[in-house]
């Protein structure tokens, strides 16, 4: 199928590590993204795995990635106010160019 | 500036009427996609065209009708709009990498659709 599902909604306090969880179902998965959504904006791009990577890490994000269960994370660390936004996943594979798959949203609110 | 950018932002407008979004990129990319985002935030393709040419078509509405003149722009034309086409319809592009395998796409800020 082409299924990649996330949790709608996380709830973390200012200050905290936030991870976002995404499964896929497609095994032939090359690219793997996180975007980001801003109320009233497009979609941003956070950043990007290879499939045939385990971890990225990017300043205050960090991706896992773990092929064998088909499971994806994005860790932002100490959560700030201005990370409050709906964070998305997305897969792309090599079988259908040009084609890239999108999560249903995660909407992250931060308490203070 | 280098972006993806569409027109118009905000666009209300009654059932049954024809209405267009327009999409430019000067990203220099050779591939542009429709997506529909819901109440719900759900973000669905389209269309996608590559250097002109129709390369995703998904089941879409056929009143629904992408045009591109060049590759650096992407219209939507809408006829007979209906309820259930209010959403935020959003243009991207991206260059594919080498393999056919799918870069990175770049949004443009959206299109909010309301039909009254």
């Amino acid at each position: 199928g082409e299924d990649v599902e996330q949790s709608l909604f996380l709830s973390v306090r200012e200050g905290d590590s936030s991870v976002i969880n995404c499964t896929y179902t497609d095994s032939s998965s090359t690219y793997l993204y996180w975007y980001k959504q801003e109320p009233g904006a497009g979609l941003q791009l956070l950043t990007y795995i290879f499939s045939n990577m385990d971890m990225k890490q990017d300043q205050r994000l960090t991706v896992l990635l773990n092929k064998k269960d088909k499971h994806l994370s994005l860790r932002i660390a100490d959560t700030q106010t201005g990370d409050s936004a709906i964070y998305f996943c997305a897969e792309s594979r090599y079988s259908s160019a040009s084609k890239i798959i999108f999560g249903s949203g995660t909407r992250l609110s931060i308490r203070p | 500036d280098t972006a993806v950018s569409q027109t118009p932002k905000y666009l209300v407008t009654q059932m049954g009427n024809d209405k267009s979004i327009k999409c430019e990129q000067n990203l220099g990319h050779d591939t542009m996609y429709w997506y529909k985002q819901d109440s719900k935030k759900f973000l669905k393709i389209m269309f996608s065209y590559n250097n002109k040419e129709l390369i995703i078509n998904e089941t879409v509405p056929n009143r629904f009708s992408p045009k591109s003149p060049d590759k650096a722009h992407l219209n939507l034309h809408i006829n007979s709009l209906e309820l259930g086409d209010s959403a935020v319809y959003f243009c991207a592009s991206s260059r594919p990498k080498a393999g056919g395998v799918a870069d990175t796409q770049y949004f443009g800020p959206g299109t909010r659709l309301t039909v009254l």
